[in-house]
């Protein structure tokens, strides 16, 4: 079955750490998106991607770097610059176009803990 | 102004009752929009796509309005399982990033 996957599903990281959470899609989705929500909050945009080896800046980048190596792969490292990372992360694909069928799936979500 | 806009609520209403939810946008180039429900603690996941003529699935319906740009959505009969929070989506199309309104928080009381 097509979909996309998060891992790891719960992460604990220590301050001053750097820490990596995977996505991936098997859905041939050219854009990857990676979203953080905190608790009885909406959903923030850290870094989006439309095509490999490209991607943009969110609304809440820093801290964050992502790569786009790879078609079905948009990792994203939380690094220690973030001052506050704990957090539920989301990531999303979706074909990017003008008509139906442009919705994005979303992984499971990944919640880090800073410890 | 915010790309997409939505009452965080909370909307209390009692089982049975008809509710309605709307979310403004201000690209006006937008091309495709979406309703997403999000359970506590977890992914969100598509209730459905908006259609311009507007479209109904079961007790849910989706309507676009163009000229105001918005969307909304109504729930008629609500249930207890629709408690959640209802996600308006904006697409504007072509190689431009899905946005995300903050979500409308729904109880449905017993």
């Amino acid at each position: 079955d097509g979909g996309i996957t998060q891992s790891p599903k719960y992460l604990f990281r220590k301050e001053g750490q750097n820490v990596t959470l995977s996505c991936e899609q098997n859905l041939n989705h050219d854009a990857m998106y990676w979203y953080r929500q905190d608790p009885g909050q909406g959903l923030r945009l850290i870094y989006y991607s439309q095509i490999v080896n490209d991607f943009q800046k969110g609304d809440i980048a820093e801290g964050y770097s992502v790569s786009r190596e790879k078609k079905e792969s948009f990792p994203l490292t939380v690094t220690s610059a973030q001052k506050n990372p704990t957090a539920f992360y989301l990531c999303a694909s979706s074909i990017p176009g003008d008509s139906s069928g442009t919705e994005a799936f979303f992984g499971q979500g990944t919640r880090l803990t800073v410890v | 102004r915010k790309e997409v806009e939505q009452d965080p609520g909370p909307f209390n209403v009692p089982e049975g009752a008809t509710v309605a939810f709307n979310c403004t946008y201000s690209n006006s180039a937008s091309q495709s929009f979406f309703w997403y429900r999000q359970d506590c603690r977890k992914e969100p996941k598509l209730l459905m796509s908006v259609y311009s003529s507007g479209n109904e699935d079961g007790r849910f319906t989706a309507q676009l309005n163009r000229a105001s740009q918005y969307i909304s959505l109504l729930i008629r009969d609500s249930k207890l399982s629709d408690s959640a929070t209802y996600l308006c989506v904006v697409n504007a199309g072509g190689y431009q990033k899905v946005t995300f309104g903050i979500g409308t928080k729904l109880q449905v009381i017993p």
